[in-house]
């Protein structure tokens, strides 16, 4: 069964540090683009990162840029989203998510977690 | 950056109308245009990618068209399974969501 699993969420205080993990099963997680998307409570999507298959090619949605780190590992069927200097807007359910496309840039996502909750508060 | 604006907001439909959900980018954006669903506490599913390709499995009453600026979500016959928020989100450029359209059974 092709599977997405998040952890690492949690309630931190504004400035801190976080770090997300996304195990993948079920497919050769090296052969396929990945992204983080993420919900505030009650709000619409938001794309935040995307990594290619190698990672050597990596983009950032503005609202994140500077702060948040992707990356993966390819041998241990895993991608990351390092969280550093949390706000309270970056309050939200993250998703990590399957790219459907291989060219390069985030396309669609067509494989998702089930998610991991985020809360920034003091 | 490219703006996404879809309608309506919420939707009352009744189980077998017609239901239809439009997407407009502020510009063009070819075919770059996908469709999902997302029920209460689920993670969103992928519906219709590249704007009218309907995404293996899923039932024939969903479809998409449209192309550049206006673009179509269509439930043929709703069914009470469909109770969901649906959002569109472009990829030409970094990808963007629209803001959702909640649909719920009349």
């Amino acid at each position: 069964e092709v599977q997405l699993v998040e952890s690492g969420g949690g309630l931190v205080q504004p400035g801190g540090s976080l770090r997300l993990s996304c195990a993948a099963s079920g497919f050769t997680f090296s052969s396929y683009e990945m992204n983080w998307v993420r919900q505030a409570p009650g709000k619409g999507l938001e794309w935040v990162s995307y990594i290619s298959s190698s990672g050597s090619t990596i983009y950032y949605a503005d609202s994140v840029k500077g702060r948040f780190t992707i990356s993966r590992d390819n041998a241990k069927n895993s991608l990351y989203l390092q969280m550093n200097s949390l706000r309270a807007e970056d309050t939200a359910v993250y998703y990590c998510a399957r790219d459907l496309g291989q060219q390069l840039v985030p396309r669609a996502f067509d494989i998702w977690g089930q998610g991991t909750m985020v809360t920034v508060s003091s | 950056d490219i703006q996404m604006t879809q309608s309506p907001s919420s939707l009352s439909a009744s189980v077998g109308d017609r239901v239809t959900i439009t997407c407009q980018a502020s510009q063009d954006i070819s075919n770059y245009l996908n469709w999902y669903q997302q029920k209460p506490g689920k993670a969103p599913k992928l519906l219709i990618y590249d704007a009218s390709n309907l995404e293996t499995g899923v039932p024939s009453r969903f479809s998409g068209s449209g192309s550049g600026t206006d673009f179509t979500f269509t439930i043929s016959s709703l069914q009470p399974e469909d109770i969901a928020t649906y959002y569109c989100q472009q990829y030409d450029n970094l990808p963007r969501f629209g803001q959702g359209t909640r649909l719920e059974i009349k």
